[in-house]
């Protein structure tokens, strides 16, 4: 069963600072992956979707990668703003289905 | 730009009570899913549909029923709700394999 991870769980940064926040997944049998921002009692907000055959995508200040093999993604986020702050997510499909696996997120804070 | 709403934002229903949650989108999409979020447990996929009334039994379909009789709703029905069936319950579509969109989300209370 597809288990995904991500670290840390919760991070506090102040404004400006470049950061990464990662996710793991058990099978690399994955289909794409997907990243997705939500804030506080709001619903998911799709931020970048990369294929199992991408190595990574990019939209304005958000890059994320993909290493299949090692089961591995990571959000880059430059110069971050204190509009940033949110639950950051990811989720993989796998290849024999439509359904996701969710991590359980990373709580982003950006201090002015 | 895609569009999936849900019925409420908001709603508190009595124990016992049937329950409906209402979504809709409006991309021809032909996959919908509803999920459940809880603190501590992340989104747990309840139910999925790939086609009109098709559904599929997600991670946690207990106490839980679904509905598709046209491609853009998809509806979840809590037969009897109960308290452990409080929760944000989300609503999404997507077109193929591509990428999921989801709605503002349901904030359900069972009292």
């Amino acid at each position: 069963k597809q288990e995904v991870t991500q670290i840390p769980a919760a991070l506090s940064v102040p404004e400006g600072e470049n950061l990464v926040l990662n996710c793991s997944f058990t099978d690399s049998a994955i289909y794409n992956l997907q990243w997705f921002r939500q804030d506080p009692g709001k619903g998911l907000t799709s931020l970048l979707l990369i294929q199992s055959s991408q190595r990574e995508q990019t939209s304005g200040r958000l890059n994320a990668s993909l290493d299949k093999s090692s089961g591995r993604s990571t959000l880059y986020i430059a110069a971050s703003q204190p509009g940033d702050s949110a639950t950051y997510l990811c989720a993989v499909k796998e290849t024999s289905g439509s359904r996701l696996t969710f991590g359980e997120g990373t709580q982003l804070t950006v201090n002015p | 730009d895609v569009k999936v709403t849900q019925s409420s934002r908001y709603l508190v229903k009595r124990t016992g009570e049937k329950v409906f949650l209402e979504c809709v989108q409006d991309m021809d999409h032909e996959n919908m899913f509803w999920y459940r979020q809880d603190p501590g447990l992340g989104l747990r996929l309840i139910y999925f549909s790939y086609d009109v009334k098709m559904k599929e039994k997600g991670d946690i379909p207990e106490g839980y029923s679904v509905s598709r009789e046209k491609k853009e709703r998809f509806s979840l029905i809590l037969e009897s709700a109960s308290t452990n069936q409080t929760s944000m319950y989300l609503c999404a579509s997507s077109l193929r394999a591509r990428e999921q969109y989801f709605g503002p989300g349901t904030r359900l209370t069972v009292t």
